[in-house]
């Protein structure tokens, strides 16, 4: 079975700085997905950005972009010029290339702006 | 386009109990699924369906079944609630697997008494 782990519970950033949000998996599976979920506090999940394993290129989404490690099974998510409504719970998910079963989430890192 | 709907959003049962969270898309997918959400856990999948008829167990399956008649509705029951099952209930949808993205509900917070 596939884990996912995102070792920061919270974050602090500066409105306007940049921050990176850690997450690392396990899984025995070649071909796979992973993904960046966002939770502001109206508990609505809402997609940031996506990575599919077999792509080398980074994923970028304006000011969101992902840090891709195959080998090290690192997805690690920054956020530049860090806005008050990017205060929000982080949750790092993966899914199976080949499987037709559902996402396996993190724990999630929750991300405070201080203005 | 209302994407997914789930019914209701709130709801407070006592133990023993049984009820039904209702969840309905729009999109035409053929995916569909339930997660529960507990502090500090993240989200956790119930159950999954690939299509009308078809449906399988996820990572914490017990005390919950569902069915899948139509593409469009995928309902959640709870036989016989438990304090355990207090919890906030995800439905999702999404076209077949791969990097497409999945579609959530604005969620159901459940608890049991």
């Amino acid at each position: 079975a596939q884990t996912v782990t995102q070792s920061q519970p919270e974050m602090s950033v500066q409105e306007a700085e940049t921050v990176t949000l850690s997450c690392t998996y396990d899984t025995s599976e070649s071909d796979y997905y992973l993904f960046w979920y966002k939770q502001p506090p109206s508990r609505q999940m809402i997609l940031v950005i996506r990575q599919e394993a077999y792509k080398q290129q980074n994923a970028t989404e304006n000011r969101f972009s992902v840090n891709f490690q195959k080998a090290a099974k690192s997805f690690s998510l920054k956020i530049s010029d860090s806005q008050l409504g990017d205060a929000a719970m982080y949750f790092c998910a993966y899914r199976s290339g080949g499987g037709a079963d559902g996402l396996t989430f993190g724990k999630g890192t929750h991300l405070i702006i201080q203005p | 386009n209302a994407g997914v709907t789930q019914t209701p959003k709130f709801q407070v049962l006592k133990t023993g109990q049984s009820m039904t969270l209702q969840c309905a898309q729009d999109m035409n997918h053929e995916y569909m699924s339930w997660y529960r959400q507990d502090p500090g856990m993240g989200l956790r999948l119930i159950h999954y369906s690939v299509g009308a008829g078809i449906t399988d167990q996820g990572e914490v399956p017990n005390g919950y079944n569902v069915s899948r008649s139509t593409t469009e509705d995928f309902p959640l029951r709870l036989l016989s609630a438990a304090p355990s099952q207090t919890s906030v209930y995800f439905c999702a949808s999404s076209p077949p697997p791969g990097p497409n993205e999945q579609f959530f509900g604005p969620g159901t917070r459940l608890t049991v008494l």
